[in-house]
């Protein structure tokens, strides 16, 4: 079975500056799929970023880049210039590579952020 | 296509009663998924849809959970004989069955209190 980790329950960042959430993963998989979702205050969650575990290049995606260290099974989440709208709760997530079947999503618990003007 | 949508956005029941939610998928996604989240917790899988074919359980979808989707379309879960242990966030996904990495695609969910 899959376990996703982020041991940062709650972090603060002021406006403008850089942010990094941690996150690991433990699988004996080989080819799968690790993601960041970002859940606002009382709306839904959303797709942050996607890293396929058979690209060796970290995903980025604006201001929200990932370090991906597949051997240490590590997964971060780099938000820079960090604006107010950043604030939510952010998820990572796991999915074992896509084989017919259910693409089911394993997520961690979860990690508190506030951007504090 | 307005995206996800689940109804009710909020529910409060009595321990022992019954209770039914439903999910709209987008409307091309052929894949529907129930997720549930407690205080504190991240979402955790409870079923999975193909079409109108429930797939895979989760084992935390105890005999008193049930869900359907009758059409391929939209979905119910219902809960049987309540418990307070069942208070949670209900999510539903969805998503396209295509080659490779198939994005799922939240709704607002149903939040349950059970008093």
């Amino acid at each position: 079975a899959q376990t996703v980790t982020q041991s940062q329950p709650e972090m603060s960042v002021q406006e403008a500056e850089t942010v990094t959430l941690s996150c690991t993963y433990d699988t004996s998989e080989n080819n799968y799929y690790l993601f960041w979702y970002k859940q606002p205050p009382s709306r839904q969650m959303i797709l942050v970023i996607r890293q396929e575990a058979y690209k060796q290049q970290n995903a980025t995606e604006n201001r929200f880049s990932v370090n991906f260290q597949k051997a240490a099974k590590s997964f971060s989440l780099k938000i820079s210039d960090s604006q107010l709208g950043d604030t939510a709760m952010y998820f990572c997530a796991f999915m074992k590579a896509p084989q017919g079947g259910s693409e089911k999503l394993v997520f961690g618990k979860g990690t508190k952020l506030t951007v504090n003007p | 296509d307005t995206g996800v949508s689940q109804n009710p956005r909020h529910k409060i029941t009595k321990r022992g009663q019954n209770v039914t939610f439903r999910c709209d998928p987008i409307s091309e996604h052929n894949r529907l998924y129930w997720y549930r989240q407690t205080l504190g917790q991240g979402p955790e899988f409870l079923t999975y849809f193909q079409n109108e074919a429930q797939l895979e359980k989760s084992r935390l979808l105890s005999d008193r959970f049930s869900a359907e989707r009758p059409k391929g379309s939209f979905s119910t879960l219902e809960i049987q004989r309540t418990e307070q242990g069942d208070s949670a966030m209900y999510l539903c996904a969805s998503s396209f069955s295509g080659t490779g990495y198939n994005e799922q695609f939240f709704g607002p969910g149903t939040r349950l209190t059970v008093l």
